[in-house]
C-alpha cells in the first residue's frame, strides 16, 4: 500500500494567517489526492479533490497544489470556523490516509 | 442533500458477528460505488472495503479479507458490511462513504469488540 506522511501533526495559527499542510506519498499518486476537514463529532467533509479541485460549497480560501509525491493544502486566511482536523487521502490505488493535522487558533 | 446514515454498531464479543448498514439518500445510489472506512480509537483512518455500483467489483483491505463482506441493495438504497470472526483490533468507528474518491461520508457507527 502507498504510505502517506502528513505534516505537521499539530498547528497553531492566528486568524488571518496563511496556513499550509503537507502530504507526501511513498510513490507517485498522479494527483489522486483529496483533502478533508473533520470537526469534532462530525463527518469528514471533502474540501479538495484530485489535488486542486475545490468541492462545491467550499470557500475559496482553501486551495490545493502538488504533483508526483508531494501535495499541499493551503488556507489563505485562517478563519475561526476552520479549527478542525485536516487529513489527506490518496485514491491512486487502494485508498490510504494521512495521519491528520489538528489545527488550533493561537 | 446527500445523506449517509450508518447503523448496526454496538458491543460484541470476540469471534462473534455484526452487520452494519448505511442508508443513502439525496442521490441516485445505484450510480455510485461505495466504501467502508474505519478509525480505531486514537488511530488514523483505514479504508476497509469498496463495492462498485452494480456490485461487479469488490475489494477489501488485507486486514479484513475473508472475515468481512461488503454488499449493497440498490432497491433499498442501502450498503452493508457483514463482519464475522471479530477481533479486538476491529474496534473502531465505521464510516460509509460515497464514490471511489470518497466525496461524502456518514457520521459513523461505533463497533466495540470486547469480552
Amino acid at each position: 500500500d502507498i504510505q502517506m506522511t502528513q505534516s505537521p501533526s499539530f498547528l497553531s495559527a492566528s486568524v488571518g494567517d496563511r496556513v499550509t499542510i503537507n502530504c507526501k506519498a511513498s510513490q507517485n499518486i498522479n494527483k489522486y489526492l483529496n483533502w478533508y476537514q473533520q470537526k469534532l463529532g462530525e463527518a469528514p467533509k471533502l474540501l479538495i479533490y484530485n489535488t486542486n479541485n475545490l468541492q462545491t460549497g467550499i470557500p475559496s480560501r482553501f486551495s490545493g497544489s502538488g504533483s508526483g509525491t508531494d501535495y499541499t493544502l493551503t488556507i489563505s486566511s485562517l478563519q475561526p470556523e476552520d479549527v478542525a482536523t485536516y487529513f489527506c487521502l490518496q485514491h491512486s490505488s487502494r485508498p490510504t490516509f494521512g495521519a491528520g493535522t489538528k489545527l488550533e487558533l493561537k | 442533500e446527500v445523506q449517509l446514515v450508518e447503523s448496526g454498531g454496538g458491543l460484541v464479543q470476540p469471534g462473534r458477528s455484526l452487520k452494519l448498514s448505511c442508508v443513502a439518500s439525496g442521490f441516485t445510489f445505484s450510480n455510485y460505488g461505495m466504501n467502508w472506512i474505519r478509525q480505531a480509537p486514537g488511530k488514523g483512518l483505514e479504508w476497509v472495503a469498496y463495492i462498485s455500483s452494480g456490485s461487479s467489483y469488490i475489494y477489501y483491505a488485507e486486514t479484513v479479507k475473508g472475515r468481512f463482506t461488503i454488499s449493497r441493495d440498490n432497491a433499498k438504497n442501502t450498503l452493508y458490511l457483514q463482519m464475522t470472526s471479530l477481533r479486538s483490533e476491529d474496534t473502531a468507528l465505521y464510516y460509509c462513504a460515497r464514490h471511489a474518491f470518497l466525496d461524502y461520508w456518514g457520521q459513523g457507527v461505533m463497533v466495540t469488540v470486547s469480552s
